[in-house]
């Protein structure tokens, strides 16, 4: 299981874009890279997930590098519900493991 | 679309009591998944199901156990409630590795 390193909080401000880094050193050759959202009283939800160079959907981006060793969230012009804590998780098998995750406050 | 369903979703209990928590989900997934998430905390693995007939131990299952109904419904018991087992409980399922899909959560109080 590849263990996952990441901020555990960071701040931001409406409009702003938002790049959120977790590290996985020693990340696995058939390791995909997922990124959840939880808001307070909720269960996570799926962001988005990837294995390599960049994906991107209508909520964000996942910037990945060749060693595969860390990987970046991009959320594009933040807002007050983007208040949340964000979870990277790297693994392939079924015993899926969170970290601490990042708590992003969005400020006005 | 109902998704992943949890019951109950609030339950208090006198320690030494016992409890079965049910999540049924109706999308046809493969996997299932129970983790527990205390008061400013992540989420921790309790137990999972890979697939229907399996069940594997997590990170935290102690005080636990689980049986996979079949495909829709993997339920977790507490067969002695200790203070030490407060927390939001979450079902999840995945027919994918990595892409879970989360019930609304239990909140379990163990006086």
């Amino acid at each position: 299981l590849a263990k996952t390193t990441q901020p555990i909080s960071m701040d931001s401000y409406e409009g702003q874009e938002v790049n959120i880094t977790c590290s996985h050193n020693n990340i696995a050759t058939n390791d995909y890279i997922t990124w959840y959202q939880q808001f307070p009283s909720q269960g996570p939800r799926f962001i988005i997930q990837g294995y390599k160079t960049k994906v991107t959907n209508e909520v964000a981006s996942l910037f990945i590098p060749a060693d595969r060793k860390s990987s970046t969230l991009s959320l594009p012009r933040v807002s007050l519900s983007d208040t949340a804590v964000y979870y990277c998780l790297v693994d392939s098998s079924y015993k899926l493991i969170f970290g601490s995750g990042t708590r992003l406050l969005v400020r006005p | 679309n109902a998704g992943v369903t949890q019951t109950p979703k609030f339950q208090v209990l006198k320690t030494g009591q016992s409890m079965t928590l049910q999540c049924a989900q109706d999308m046809n997934h493969n996997s299932m998944y129970w983790y527990r998430q205390d008061p400013g905390m992540g989420l921790r693995l309790i137990y999972y199901s890979a697939s229907e007939g399996t069940t594997d131990k997590g990170e935290v299952p102690n005080g636990y156990n689980v049986s996979r109904l079949n495909k829709r419904e993997f339920s977790l018991r507490l067969e002695s409630a200790a203070p030490s087992q407060t927390s939001v409980y979450f079902c999840a399922s995945s027919q994918t590795t990595g892409e879970l899909f989360f019930g609304e959560g239990s909140r379990l109080t163990v006086l």
